[in-house]
């Protein structure tokens, strides 16, 4: 069965880094998405990304943060300075349109430990 | 802002007994989201009920929704000890381009 699949599973960087998480979605997929669930915590929507440009973002996601599809499988996030309240996990997905809804397939996802 | 909260935050249960956690919204939705996440593990989706929707069944599982509550509920009936995760709803309001996720209920199953 396709899955989404994300890289690294886990990433340690010091503050004021920049970090790339890595995403390839299920690959008939159109639509795909960036969360986040700080440890103990509920999972948080970043961000929405259709057609080569951001469908939806979330007050999270400010000027630090940036989505982008290089290729025709990748999908990736960047975070150009982290803080230590990046520290999270964080989960790509992707959907396709199913009459009327949209079904999300969720990655593995990344923790990012920021020190 | 809207929100989905489940209720109860954590729940203990004997294997062989049914398990009903709820969600709670507040906007108008296209519809609502069952996961389900073992510790420090992805989000596995359970189940879809779409806002013209009133129930749906998928093996154990039966969710219902009540969309002039703003509510919905996830029963799994016959609960296993592999069943133990936590749960969460997410709504959709603007055609699935921004889920929304609740806190989620941690169900425990004792074998």
């Amino acid at each position: 069965e396709p899955e989404v699949t994300q890289t690294p599973s886990h990433q340690v960087t010091q503050m004021g880094q920049e970090v790339i998480l890595r995403c390839v979605p299920i690959s008939n997929h159109l639509y795909f998405y960036w969360y986040r669930q700080i440890l103990g915590q509920k999972v948080e929507f970043l961000v929405s990304f259709y057609n080569n440009e951001i469908s939806e973002k979330s007050e999270i996601f400010d000027d630090q943060f940036s989505v982008e599809r290089p290729d025709g499988s990748n999908f990736t996030l960047k975070i150009r300075s982290t803080k230590l309240e990046d520290s999270a996990m964080y989960f790509c997905a992707s959907s396709e349109w199913v009459t009327g809804a949209y079904e999300q397939y969720f990655g593995p996802g990344t923790r990012l430990t920021v020190t | 802002s809207q929100q989905g909260e489940e209720d109860p935050q954590a729940l203990s249960i004997q294997e062989g007994e049914n398990a009903t956690m709820n969600c709670s919204y507040k906007t108008s939705i296209n519809n609502l989201q069952w996961y389900r996440q073992n510790s420090g593990r992805g989000l596995v989706h359970l189940i879809l009920i779409r806002s013209n929707e009133r129930e749906k069944h998928s093996g154990r599982l039966r969710v219902t929704l009540d969309t002039s509550k703003k509510s919905s509920s996830l029963l799994i009936t016959a609960s296993r000890a592999a069943d133990t995760a936590s749960y969460f709803c997410a709504t959709d309001e603007t055609g699935g381009f921004k889920t929304i996720f609740g806190a989620g209920t941690r169900l425990f199953v004792k074998a």
